[in-house]
């Protein structure tokens, strides 16, 4: 079993919908949850950071960690074409970092 | 935050040659992280280069064929050595600014590498 599962899509949305994008992980251990936004031929850009659990919003975007269920998403709201991406979910025992695969989101005008 | 650079952005190479991949960072950190991302894989951990120690590496990765250097608190490169088409991927520095080891990790903006 992987540490990090995520689901790889892609998801295609309509401008203005409400995006749920989930992981979910094995190891209770992980303290430290994190959101990556890649664009095409970039580097992963650092979007949310979350430590143990409960919500935290930035604009229109909110991360929740669910440490009992092991399952973390990321919400956007009024979803734009500029979100675009492949979101990257990424946790830390402290010790060790593990990222999941990417969902590839896009976003259509 | 950090910003990182690489060099190059991309580049295509030969079966049996070497690449060197240069990381800088605008802030002195202790600890950086060499990536590999493959299509549709996760990011995978090749080494951690520590300044004025050797690199650790991931199960999987050796020396040899991924040598790292890291000369001071800004800067590292990796190599890749004789190379394959197998190692056509990108290759991402990261580092945590400060110096946390597993709390947050910022990314450089990757080299794309395709070996024929």
């Amino acid at each position: 079993q992987k540490e990090v599962e995520q689901d790889p899509g892609p998801l295609s949305v309509p401008e203005g919908a409400i995006v749920s994008l989930n992981c979910t992980y094995s190891n209770s251990a992980f303290q430290y949850f994190m959101w990556y936004r890649q664009y095409s031929r970039k580097g992963p850009e650092l979007l949310m950071y979350t430590y143990s659990s409960g919500n935290k919003e930035d604009g229109r975007f909110t991360a929740q960690v669910d440490k009992s269920s092991k399952y973390i998403s990321l919400f956007i709201r009024d979803s734009q074409p500029s979100d675009s991406a492949t979101y990257l979910c990424a946790m830390s025992t402290g010790n060790q970092f593990y990222f999941g695969t990417g969902t590839s989101l896009t976003v259509i005008p | 935050s950090a910003v990182i650079s690489q060099k190059p952005s991309r580049d295509i190479c030969q079966r049996g040659t070497s690449l060197t991949i240069q990381c800088q960072v605008d802030s002195q950190v202790t600890m950086m992280f060499w990536y590999r991302q493959q299509p549709g894989q996760s990011l995978t951990l090749i080494a951690t280069a520590n300044q004025g120690s050797e690199a650790t590496y991931e199960s999987g990765f050796v020396i040899d064929k991924f040598p790292i250097s890291r000369p001071n608190l800004t800067f590292s490169t990796l190599t890749v050595s004789n190379m394959s088409p197998e190692d056509s991927s990108i290759y991402l520095c990261s580092v945590d600014p400060l110096d946390r080891i597993t709390d947050t990790q910022y990314f450089g903006p990757g080299t794309r590498l395709t070996v024929l």
